[in-house]
């Protein structure tokens, strides 16, 4: 079956330390988005990647860098710089066309102490 | 930036009621796609109406849109209690090829048995 997997689904850091969040696709699918979601809150996006090797900042980037050097993958690392890094984080994938819906990944709930 | 907000932010009713929510936005879009979350998973894509279009029907799911009032509604019929879950709405404003989609805060839906 086609779809897109985050791992883990629960992850634990200590303040200060960096961590990459997984993300793997195989819908083949040349776009891929990573979005912040916070309680009661709607989805707010990172970065955004329409091809390898190419991708964007999107509204809340700071704190966080991607790489996009496969087309099935799309990590994400919420480095020591975010200061509020403790929510929840989906990946999505689409064809990067104007009339295309998103697919989403399950999540990762990241917990910062 | 959240293009879209949905209202009411929290639906409670009854098994066998309708259930009607709203989506407003503030710019001209392309799109505008409505989405499932169950809680602590990733969305689900459930319609997509384009800019030109009025109204869509999707089994038990009924979109209209108003771009002169910037505005959509989402309309399940005879609700089931597996139909508990936030529901978003998301535009599309993005030019060319740079596609990618903004979220409102989402409605909490809860149908009771």
């Amino acid at each position: 079956d086609g779809g897109i997997t985050q791992s883990p689904k629960y992850l634990f850091r200590k303040e200060g330390q960096n961590v990459t969040l997984s993300c793997e696709q195989n819908l083949n699918h040349d776009a891929m988005y990573w979005y912040r979601q916070d309680p009661g809150q709607g989805l707010r996006l990172i970065y955004y990647s329409q091809i390898v090797n190419d991708f964007q900042k999107g509204d809340i980037a700071e704190g966080y860098s991607v790489s996009r050097e496969k087309k099935e993958s799309f990590p994400l690392t919420v480095t020591s710089a975010q200061k509020n890094p403790t929510a929840f984080y989906l990946c999505a994938s689409s064809i990067p066309s104007g009339y295309s819906p998103l697919h989403f990944g399950n999540g990762t709930r990241l917990t910062v102490t | 930036s959240q293009q879209g907000e949905e209202d009411p932010q929290a639906l409670s009713i009854q098994e066998g009621e309708n259930a009607t929510m709203n989506c407003s936005y503030k710019t001209s879009i392309n799109n505008l796609q409505w989405y499932r979350q169950n809680s602590g998973r990733g969305l689900v894509h459930l319609i997509l109406i384009r800019s030109n279009e009025r109204e869509k029907h999707s089994g038990r799911l009924r979109v209209t849109l108003d771009t002169s009032k910037k505005s959509s509604s989402l309309l399940i019929t005879a609700s089931r209690a597996a139909d508990t879950a936030s529901y978003f709405c998301a535009t599309d404003a993005s030019g060319g090829s740079n596609y990618k989609l903004t979220f409102g805060k989402g409605t909490l839906l809860t149908v009771n048995p």
